[in-house]
């Protein structure tokens, strides 16, 4: 699919807030979603908005779309250490059976 | 939630030779499963999606004589890599979908293969 694109790395201290950004390429997207990963690991859904929303909250974890300028977000509240991990946003591909078209990952370190 | 498990979780293999990775879920019935591949700090890239009893559909550049994938089974789908060579190396990442709302994929941990 065409470039989903996200900022490479994002470094934050423990507690405060980290956001990381997305833009996708795919208006007809129905779901969009984030996927986190840990090294070594495989992929773990974290949360996901449909796209008649513009706003989700799940705990530590708010989800903001735009979809006017296919913008998507993902904000960590209270980040900690055990957050550091890539972070993958994703749009569906309704023409490939809903599979998924992933940006190329968010590096969040998060410091003491 | 559901569960998607593979097998081996990593492999190494002599180049030439060819390589077998299974996809489970475990306790729902996969309807859809796909195929990723993911290069170290890459993004991961679909390379096919394969419904059950029917003949995988592949993404572009990704040669199907290569990438062998079978799904007869609503639990399971294998991904043979034929004759493997170094350039095969990569992280290999299945996903299931069939039993969630918001066309939601469960993903497998993923196979590491080595191609010396």
């Amino acid at each position: 699919g065409e470039d989903v694109e996200q900022s490479l790395f994002l470094s934050v201290r423990e507690g405060d807030s980290s956001v990381i950004n997305c833009t996708y390429t795919d208006s007809s997207s129905t779901y969009l979603y984030w996927y986190k990963q840990e090294p070594g690991a495989g992929l773990q859904l974290l949360t996901y908005i449909f796209s008649n929303m513009d706003m989700k909250q799940d705990q530590r974890l708010t989800v903001l779309l735009n979809k006017k300028d296919k913008h998507l977000s993902l904000r960590i509240a209270d980040t900690q250490t055990g957050d550091s991990a890539i972070y993958f946003c994703a749009e569906s591909m309704y023409n490939s059976g809903y599979a998924l078209n992933f940006g190329k990952g968010t590096s969040l370190l998060v410091t003491p | 939630g559901a569960v998607v498990s593979q097998h081996p979780s990593w492999v190494i293999c002599k180049s030439g030779t060819s390589v077998k990775i299974e996809c489970r879920s475990l306790d729902f019935q996969a309807t859809t499963m796909f195929w990723y591949r993911q290069f170290p700090k890459q993004s991961l890239m679909l390379m096919a999606t394969s419904n059950e009893g029917s003949k995988a559909t592949y993404e572009q550049g990704v040669e199907k004589d290569k990438f062998l994938i079978n799904h007869a089974s609503l639990t399971l789908s294998t991904l043979t890599v034929t004759s493997a060579h170094p350039e095969d190396s990569s992280f290999y990442i299945c996903s299931a979908s069939g039993s969630g709302g918001a066309n939601e994929q469960f993903f497998g941990p993923g196979t590491r293969l080595t191609v010396l």
